[in-house]
């Protein structure tokens, strides 16, 4: 059984220019949760997705979206990228009936 | 609004018991969870217990839930040195798919 990934690994991008970040589901799992991770605190909501709609949203802009993909794979976007977007962003894959959520490893993204 | 609040430090000797403490102010919480991340990694889900138990126990990991006072606790028998780690408790209230988590205790444990 293959956990979550997320590509890349590191990631190192200019203020005001735009991010993809991907995840890959465990096998089985129909939902997708991303959280941001800012250095020394827990993470937080961004959104979920579930059968390719969006199924939630925390207290984050519009300029961060995020698409499902009929295998449950799912991208992260982020637009006109701010300092403050540097963070670690992890995706989460589980059953939408489970309370098992499962983490990948993370994308850290540095924002200069 | 929910906030989930953890302490920040916990130093133990190898061996030992750990004791980890939670509080959480939302009283319609449903889920709470224990997670474990080590360094540059993501996060691992330990255990998590339903608003409607008091204890749930997985080999040498104990939670207890005290709902009334809203606080949560992780003990860890025989502390490892792998168990070195920061650990976030996090809640889910009804109707919710967000995990609201607290900002991590980082257990460091000495040999």
């Amino acid at each position: 059984e293959t956990g979550v990934t997320q590509s890349p690994t590191h990631l190192i991008k200019t203020r005001g220019q735009q991010v993809t970040l991907r995840c890959s589901s465990q096998s089985g799992h129909n939902t997708v949760s991303w959280y941001q991770q800012a250095l020394g605190q827990g993470p937080q909501f961004i959104f979920q997705y579930y059968r390719e709609e969006e199924n939630g949203r925390g207290n984050f802009p519009p300029r961060f979206s995020g698409l499902q993909f009929p295998n449950y794979s799912s991208e992260l976007n982020v637009n006109a990228l701010e300092l403050d977007d540097s963070a670690l962003y992890l995706c989460a894959s589980s059953l939408f009936s489970s309370e098992e959520q499962y983490f990948g490893p993370g994308t850290r993204l540095t924002v200069t | 609004g929910e906030d989930v609040e953890q302490s920040l430090f916990l130093s133990v000797r190898e061996g030992d018991s750990s004791v980890i403490n939670c509080t959480y102010t939302d009283s319609s919480s449903t889920y709470l969870y224990w997670y474990k991340q080590e360094p540059g990694a993501g996060l691992q889900l330990l255990t998590y217990i339903f608003s409607n138990m008091d204890m749930k126990q997985d080999q040498r990991l104990t939670v207890l839930l005290n709902k009334k006072d809203k606080h949560l606790s992780l003990r860890i028998a025989d502390t490892q040195t792998g168990d070195s780690a920061i650990y976030f408790c996090a809640e889910r209230a009804p109707g919710r798919r967000a995990l609201t988590f607290g900002s991590g205790t980082r257990l460091q444990v000495q040999p």
